[in-house]
């Protein structure tokens, strides 16, 4: 079965943990990207890399650090120093051959009391 | 700075009640204009990508269009099934998308 999977779908922590998100996928995207999303608002990208061992920050990657040691693999890691971590947590795929869509994952639902 | 806007933020419909929501987008060297449905609770589902001024493209009952300035999403005859948020991103260098924050759509029986 082909795509884009987050786990784990709900994910409940105490502040001052850090905890990791996967993501992993199927599909030979090169590029791969996370975004949050808060209620009632669009998606903020917080890091995304398009090819192994590289990635760049997004718009809002304070407290938040990745890898990319494997081409089917991102996962975030949501550390302590993120002052405000509850959150919808997005991972997507893109192809950098010819097209840019990027398809996106079920996301895991972040609450940090 | 790149920026995409979405109106209205939410919009209520009766069912077969047809409206257009609207994209508008301040992008250098646009590279592809994409709508997205996203359900609660699930992350958002591709639906097009638009290229240049002029294109459009059919899905069912929405249908999009692209101008130099603006997108448009129109929904025909909506059905409940339709409610969802729609998303729109740009894309310019880099492969980056741009995301506005959506229209949240309500269609009632």
């Amino acid at each position: 079965d082909g795509g884009i999977t987050q786990s784990p779908k709900y994910l409940f922590r105490k502040e001052g943990q850090n905890v990791t998100l996967s993501c992993e996928q199927n599909l030979n995207h090169d590029a791969m990207y996370w975004y949050r999303q808060d209620p009632g608002q669009g998606l903020r990208l917080i890091y995304y890399s398009q090819i192994v061992n590289d990635f760049q920050k997004g718009d809002i990657a304070e407290g938040y650090s990745v890898s990319r040691e494997k081409k089917e693999s991102f996962p975030l890691t949501v550390t302590s120093a993120q002052k405000n971590p509850t959150a919808f947590y997005l991972c997507a795929t893109q192809s950098l051959q010819g097209t840019y869509e990027q398809y996106f994952g079920p996301g895991t639902r972040l609450t940090v009391t | 700075e790149d920026q995409v806007t979405q109106s209205p933020e939410a919009l209520r419909l009766q069912e077969g009640e047809s409206s257009s929501l609207n994209c508008s987008y301040t992008v250098s060297g646009l590279r592809g204009l994409f709508w997205y449905r996203q359900d609660p609770g699930k992350g958002p589902e591709f639906l097009f990508t638009l290229y240049s001024a002029g294109e459009e493209k059919e899905k069912e009952r929405l249908k999009a269009t692209l101008t130099k300035k603006e997108s448009f999403l129109h929904i025909t005859a909506p059905k409940p099934e339709d409610s969802a948020t729609y998303l729109c991103a740009a894309s310019a260098a880099g492969n980056k998308l741009t995301f506005g924050g959506g229209t949240r759509v309500l269609v009632k029986p």
